[in-house]
């Protein structure tokens, strides 16, 4: 089947505007995850989504990061006020269910450039 | 990545055998993870370890867990230019939500 698809594939935007990233995880998929990857900082965890579940918002960086999910499938990623140093691959990942050990299948990401 | 280290980067010859380090801090770690990206590409699980295992092999990969040392070890045999890419190990590190803390990537190149 389809894997997880993300949309914008590239977006640039200027300083101070707010961005929407959209992550269409695999059909079926209970658990999604949001990742950073950044020159500076690796690959980092952002957020983490299960099922109707509270979301795991232990990697935000500050609260200009916010996400959903909606119906349980698609989640938006949105950036307000957009800094520089938000400039980073933005990953998604969906699993079967959450948990140690359950395969994390990741989208191509989306390449934000802040200018 | 701050608890997950790795080298930046390797260069072999086509056909050498290349292995690509790791080492983490979290003792509680339950399960630990190689992938690789290509370039445009996203993440790409290769294989993965529990804890309590000490070898996985699977085709040419061969995964070796020192948990007395935390270190990870990833060995491509054969090694060719296909897998020229971005290796990140990564760490679960139990509970429930299954979130990965990774490695900052070794940069394997594989030389003609």
């Amino acid at each position: 089947g389809a894997g997880v698809s993300q949309s914008p594939s590239n977006k640039v935007t200027e300083k101070g505007k707010d961005v929407e990233l959209r992550c269409d995880p695999i059909s079926g998929h209970t658990a999604l995850y949001w990742y950073r990857q950044s020159l500076g900082q690796g690959l980092e965890f952002l957020i983490y989504f299960q099922g109707n579940s509270a979301p795991d918002k232990s990697g935000l960086p500050s609260d200009r990061f916010s996400a959903e999910r909606t119906g349980g499938s698609v989640s938006t990623l949105t950036i307000q006020r957009t800094q520089q140093e938000d400039s980073a691959v933005y990953l998604c990942a969906s699993s079967l269910r959450s948990g140690d050990g359950e395969t994390q299948y990741f989208g191509p990401g989306t390449r934000l450039l802040v200018l | 990545g701050e608890d997950v280290e790795q080298s930046l980067f390797l260069s072999v010859r086509e056909g050498d055998s290349s292995v690509i380090n790791c080492t983490y801090t979290d003792s509680s770690s339950t399960y630990l993870y190689w992938y690789k990206q290509e370039p445009g590409a996203g993440l790409q699980l290769l294989t993965y370890i529990f804890s309590n295992m000490d070898m996985k092999q699977d085709q040419r990969l061969t995964v070796l867990l020192n948990k007395k040392d935390k270190h990870l070890s990833l060995r491509i045999a054969d090694t060719q230019t296909g897998d020229s890419a971005i290796y990140f190990c990564a760490e679960s590190r139990g509970g429930n939500t299954g979130k990965l803390i990774f490695g900052q990537g070794t940069t394997l190149q594989v030389k003609p």
